[in-house]
């Protein structure tokens, strides 16, 4: 049963810290997404990638969070210094371009204090 | 604007009987996809139902149904039979056409559905 993997699946860190969020898509899937989901904002994308690539991170605060897939079968989520606002649960996603479903991973919860 | 319209914060249904989401869409392309997610307390994002602009007919999925109203602009999700289960919060969104490949949702605000008996 394939499924999208993510870890950690919760954090608590201290505002000014350094969060690395992990995400390993489904083996064949080309396209991965991160998105947040906060109460206020809803579902929000940060960032996607194809064949690795960057396509759009449009929707990420550049200034402290950065997002790479470093091969295949991972991408990271990276947030340098957290804040308090960044406290969400942090989703990832990965599909085939081809087709139209997109498989969530658990999410990680990312608690800034 | 908003791009996908959920109106219904929230909605209760007796057990067994059937409830209707609404999910309203704003896009001018004319290649695009519709789907349903549904999120239980869990936290988890459950894929439910797609449909394609294109699509002739309605989707359906189980006792899920999409009911789609290309004119209005609208892909209500209709569950039929609903069960305990289905007390979850509900999400429409929809695919964005991205000339770099690849599949950009953009989602709705959510519709909490709780089933009682």
């Amino acid at each position: 049963d394939a499924r999208v993997t993510q870890t950690p699946r919760h954090k608590v860190t201290e505002m000014g810290q350094e969060v690395t969020m992990r995400c390993q898509p489904i083996l064949g899937h080309n396209t991965v997404f991160w998105y947040r989901q906060t109460m206020m904002q809803g579902l929000e994308l940060l960032a996607y990638f194809r064949n690795r690539a960057p396509l759009d991170d449009s929707g990420m605060p550049k200034d402290r969070f950065s997002a790479e897939m470093p091969d295949a079968t991972l991408a990271t989520l990276k947030i340098q210094p957290s804040e308090p606002r960044d406290s969400a649960v942090y989703f990832c996603a990965s599909g085939l371009a081809v087709y139209n479903e997109q498989f969530f991973g658990p999410g990680t919860r990312l608690t800034v204090l | 604007a908003q791009k996908i319209t959920q109106t219904q914060p929230g909605m209760f249904v007796q057990e067994k009987e059937a409830v209707t989401l609404d999910c309203t869409y704003d896009t001018s392309d004319p290649s695009y996809g519709l789907f349903w997610y549904k999120q239980p307390s869990s936290g988890e994002m459950i894929f439910l139902i797609y449909q394609g602009s294109y699509d002739q007919q309605n989707a359906t999925e189980g006792r899920y149904s999409l009911n789609f109203q290309k004119a209005r602009k609208s892909a209500n999700l209709v569950i039929s039979a609903s069960q305990l289960g289905d007390s979850a919060m509900y999400f429409c969104a929809m695919r964005e056409p991205n000339t770099g490949g690849g599949n950009k949702l953009t989602f709705g605000t959510g519709t909490q559905l709780k089933v009682e008996l």
